[in-house]
């Protein structure tokens, strides 16, 4: 299967600081159509997972241009641009190119 | 609007089976896929499978075979999952998702909210 790492397990922000996460997959993301099946995910306390970017860097409706997507191929990143309150949670990645579909372990966000 | 109602919690004890209802609204619901995702206590996603509701067919992750099994009621509309030989291993929050194809890329935009499933003698 393939393995998502997410880095780091907790990251620790003050409100408008810029926070990055870091994806990382034990294989190549990009399927043989040529795209990258990579998505980010947050969850809220107490609430079902959201999507926020598809495709590594198109964002999903309704989701604010302070979230950015990038990478390709096995190294993926989500950059916050100004953390606001209603940013705090976990985010996942998910991989939809190799069966099994893959989730990351979560990258918590929380306020200093 | 589309929406994802998830049946109520459930205890069951060690042994049994358990089945929970995703009732879909809002969209047409043979045209778009329902994955399922658990969420053991404090711990990450993990994706059990996926089924096409329009043909019925299903995509299982290996480690889910002979665990979960889905299936669907197009008449309401509604998708199932039934667990069978549950251990307190299956003690989880469990999601139902629409997947959307948009010919590059592929999501779940719209999520239930959750099923909690203790199993417990």
């Amino acid at each position: 299967d393939v393995v998502l790492t997410q880095t780091p397990v907790s990251l620790s922000v003050t409100l408008g600081d810029q926070a990055s996460i870091s994806c990382r997959s034990s294989q190549s993301l990009e399927y043989s159509d040529g795209y990258t099946y990579l998505e980010w995910y947050l969850q809220k306390p107490g609430q079902s997972p959201q999507l926020l970017i598809y495709g590594v860097s198109n964002r999903f409706s309704g989701v604010p241009d302070r979230f950015i997507g990038s990478g390709s191929g096995t190294d993926f990143t989500l950059k916050i641009s100004r953390v606001e309150p209603e940013d705090l949670g976990v985010y996942y990645c998910f991989q939809a190119t190799h069966d099994p579909w893959t989730f990351g372990g979560g990258t918590k966000l929380e306020l200093k | 609007q589309v929406q994802l109602q998830q049946s109520g919690a459930e205890l069951t004890k060690p042994g049994s089976s358990v089945k929970i209802s995703c009732k879909a609204s809002g969209y047409t619901f043979t045209s778009y896929d329902i994955s399922w995702i658990k969420q053991r206590p404090g711990q990450a996603l993990e994706w059990i499978g996926a089924i096409n509701p329009g043909s019925g067919g299903t995509g299982y992750n290996e480690k889910f075979k002979g665990k979960a099994t889905l299936t669907v009621d197009k008449s309401s509309s509604t998708a199932f999952m039934q667990l069978s030989s549950l251990t307190p291993e299956d003690t989880a929050v469990y999601y139902c998702a629409r997947g959307y194809y948009g010919g590059y890329s592929y999501y779940f935009d719209y999520w239930g909210q959750g099923v909690m499933v203790t199993v417990s003698s």
